[in-house]
């Protein structure tokens, strides 16, 4: 039963500490997704990677964010320092893109990672 | 004001009802159009996918689409305790470096009582 996996499930951490939340694809996809989700805001869009490389982060704060893919199996979200706005679940999907443009068809979700800054 | 406006609710209804849960977006670029069920503390998942305006049935799910209007809908029809998730519309349209990026509403909550 193929699905994406994210560690921690949950974390809680001061501020100005570096939080870093990890994502495993399905294996074989080639687009992976960061979202945050909030109460006010709903699911935004942080990143979005399509065969390892960035296509966009215009969503995420660049000052204080990450997001990286070491290798297929891996992608990673950083926060240094973190901040109590920060506080929000983080979801990350992976999905297969068709071509080398357009959307995906279907993006598999995560359990999340329920982040709290103090 | 957001590109996508989805009423959070919360929505309740009887078991047995037709429940219709709506988005209206601004932005003219949106081409593809889905439908994601949330359980609490879960992931998003795909419940319809839609292109073109017009209706696409899928068992007791019916989406529609109206590009003219820019509006949304999904249909439940018979709806039934389990049904009862936060609902979010996504859009999908080009960004830059000819992507394309989804963008999706905040969700409604939806309740089926027995």
């Amino acid at each position: 039963d193929a699905r994406v996996t994210q560690t921690p499930r949950d974390k809680v951490t001061e501020m100005g500490q570096e939080v870093t939340m990890r994502c495993q694809p399905i294996l074989g996809h080639n687009t992976v997704f960061w979202y945050r989700q909030t109460m006010m805001q709903g699911l935004e869009l942080l990143a979005y990677f399509r065969n390892r490389a960035p296509l966009d982060d215009s969503g995420m704060p660049k000052d204080r964010f990450s997001a990286e893919m070491p290798d297929a199996t891996l992608a990673t979200l950083k926060i240094q320092p973190s901040e109590p706005r920060d506080s929000a679940v983080y979801f990350c999907a992976s999905g297969l893109a068709p071509g080398p443009s357009g959307p995906n068809n279907e993006q598999f979700f995560g359990p999340g990672t329920r982040l709290t800054v103090l | 004001q957001k590109e996508v406006e989805q009423d959070p609710g919360p929505l309740s209804v009887p078991e047995g009802a037709i429940v219709s849960l709506n988005c209206t977006y601004s932005n003219s670029a949106f081409q593809y159009f889905m439908w994601y069920r949330q359980y609490s503390r879960k992931g998003p998942e795909l419940l319809m996918y839609t292109y073109s305006s017009g209706n696409k049935e899928d068992g007791r799910f019916t989406a529609q689409v109206d590009k003219s209007s820019k509006y949304i809908s999904l249909f439940i029809r018979d709806s039934q305790p389990s049904d009862s998730a936060t609902y979010l519309c996504a859009m999908w349209g080009p960004a830059s470096g000819g992507s394309y990026i989804p963008t999706f509403g905040r969700g409604t909550s939806l309740i089926v009582h027995p």
